[in-house]
């Protein structure tokens, strides 16, 4: 079983500045890793997929890179609708998820 | 337009069963994997189960190992998922989702969710 960790756990800033996500896995993945975004009361979108690649009508402000067990994802310059919870997640036997990162645009 | 559309939750007590269903549309049913994932009330996401296309390979979280059954119709484009034995840590709002293979797999569509509260 690979282990998804996520740091930070709150996440508190302000419209314009840039956030910075971290995925750490137990054990490689290589960049089979993706990123979902979750607003309160609704299903998860997804944001990444293999590491760096937007998903469909995903802003160019949301990036993602990392490989191996090391994992960014980065909102360059925040918007007031990206308050959310982010995911990580790999596929390796099955889906895992990571505990989630909240953030909160002030 | 892919659609995906979770029913069945239900209050149910400990011990009970429950059958979920997901209809699917706007894509061709039996061409993906289906999964569901789950989210206990103010908590992450939890992968439930997933089945091929063909509904030939099925697998399952060792927590809902034994009492859950995934099952599909393409011939309804419906997904289903039988839910025994229920526990009151069966709580929670199930999202089906279709998962697509870029070089990883991942669950580019999802569902509203339908909520299962186990409970006395």
């Amino acid at each position: 079983e690979i282990v998804l960790t996520q740091s930070p756990a709150t996440l508190s800033l302000s419209p314009g500045e840039r956030a910075t996500f971290s995925c750490r896995a137990s054990q490689s993945v290589g960049t089979y890793l993706g990123w979902y975004q979750q607003k309160p009361g609704r299903a998860p979108r997804l944001l990444i997929y293999d590491a760096s690649n937007r998903a469909t009508g995903i802003p160019a402000r949301f990036s993602g890179s990392g490989s191996g067990t090391d994992f960014t994802l980065t909102i360059s310059s925040l918007e007031p609708e990206d308050s959310a919870v982010y995911y990580c997640q790999q596929r390796h036997s099955w889906y895992e998820f990571g505990q989630g990162t909240n953030l909160e645009i002030k | 337009e892919v659609q995906l559309v979770e029913s069945g939750g239900a209050l149910v007590q400990p011990g009970g069963s429950l059958r979920l269903s997901c209809a699917a549309s706007g894509f061709t049913f039996s061409d993906y994997i289906m999964d569901w994932v789950r989210q206990a009330p103010g908590k992450g996401l939890e992968w439930v189960s997933a089945i091929s296309g063909s509904g030939d390979v099925i697998n399952y979280a060792d927590s809902v190992k034994g009492r859950f059954t995934l099952s599909r119709d393409n011939s309804k484009n419906t997904l289903y998922l039988e839910m025994h034995s229920l526990r009151a840590e069966d709580t929670a709002v199930y999202y089906c989702g279709k998962e697509v293979r870029y070089s990883g797999y991942y669950v580019t569509y999802w569902g509203q969710g339908t909520l299962v509260a186990v409970s006395s």
